[in-house]
């Protein structure tokens, strides 16, 4: 059964330190997505990657957010240095590379910044 | 700009009545479309989509939604509601103009009683 791993589920950290968020998408998938939900914003769109080139990073606060693909089998999201408005969860989704296909939500990780 | 729309924050709902979920979305054409569930603690996960075709369509765990071009909706419905269905639901749209985008809107909590 393929799914999207996130680690870690859970991060607290206190504020200024580094996060680092991974994810591993489905095998075969060339298309992945960072989300941030919280209550007030829902669920956003951070930034997404299609053969590991990022195509639309505009909804992710430069200054500090920076998001990755080492390989085709990790996507990594950072922040750095991070603040108690950071404090979401962040999901990585994967697909296909098409508007019309289904995304694979992951787990999520529940960041709490203090 | 193209958005998503659900008017519905939250809706509760006795066990085996009707449920109507909304949603509207802006845009020229008819964009693909999407129903995701989200359970507690989860990730999102496909109920049904559309992109053509028979206008209901028919998605897993008993839910149909039936687009309407007249009116920019794709509403999501169930006859019989089960406890289990007690989740956050997300209407979403895929377009594709130059490059493929995606939008969610900000989602509808469904409570069941008993």
């Amino acid at each position: 059964d393929a799914r999207v791993t996130q680690t870690p589920r859970d991060k607290v950290t206190e504020m200024g330190q580094e996060v680092t968020m991974r994810c591993q998408p489905i095998l075969g998938h060339n298309t992945v997505f960072w989300y941030r939900q919280t209550m007030m914003q829902g669920l956003e769109l951070l930034a997404y990657f299609r053969n590991r080139a990022p195509l639309d990073d505009s909804g992710m606060p430069k200054d500090r957010f920076s998001a990755e693909m080492p390989d085709a089998t990790l996507a990594t999201l950072k922040i750095q240095p991070s603040e108690p408005r950071d404090s979401a969860v962040y999901f990585c989704a994967s697909g296909l590379a098409g508007a019309r296909d289904e995304q694979f939500f992951g787990p999520g990780t529940r960041l709490t910044v203090l | 700009a193209q958005s998503v729309t659900q008017p519905d924050i939250h809706i509760t709902v006795s066990e085996g009545a009707s449920l109507e979920l909304r949603c509207n979305y802006s845009y020229g054409a008819t964009p693909y479309l999407f129903w995701y569930v989200q359970s507690p603690g989860q990730g999102l996960q496909l109920l049904l989509k559309y992109f053509s075709g028979d206008t209901l369509v028919q998605g897993i765990k008993g839910f149909e939604a039936e687009f309407k071009r007249s009116q920019s909706s794709f509403n999501l419905r169930k006859p019989s509601v089960h406890w289990s269905d007690a989740a956050e639901y997300f209407c979403a749209v895929g377009v594709h103009e130059g490059r493929n985008q995606f939008y969610f809107g900000t989602g509808t909590s469904l409570t069941v009683i008993p």
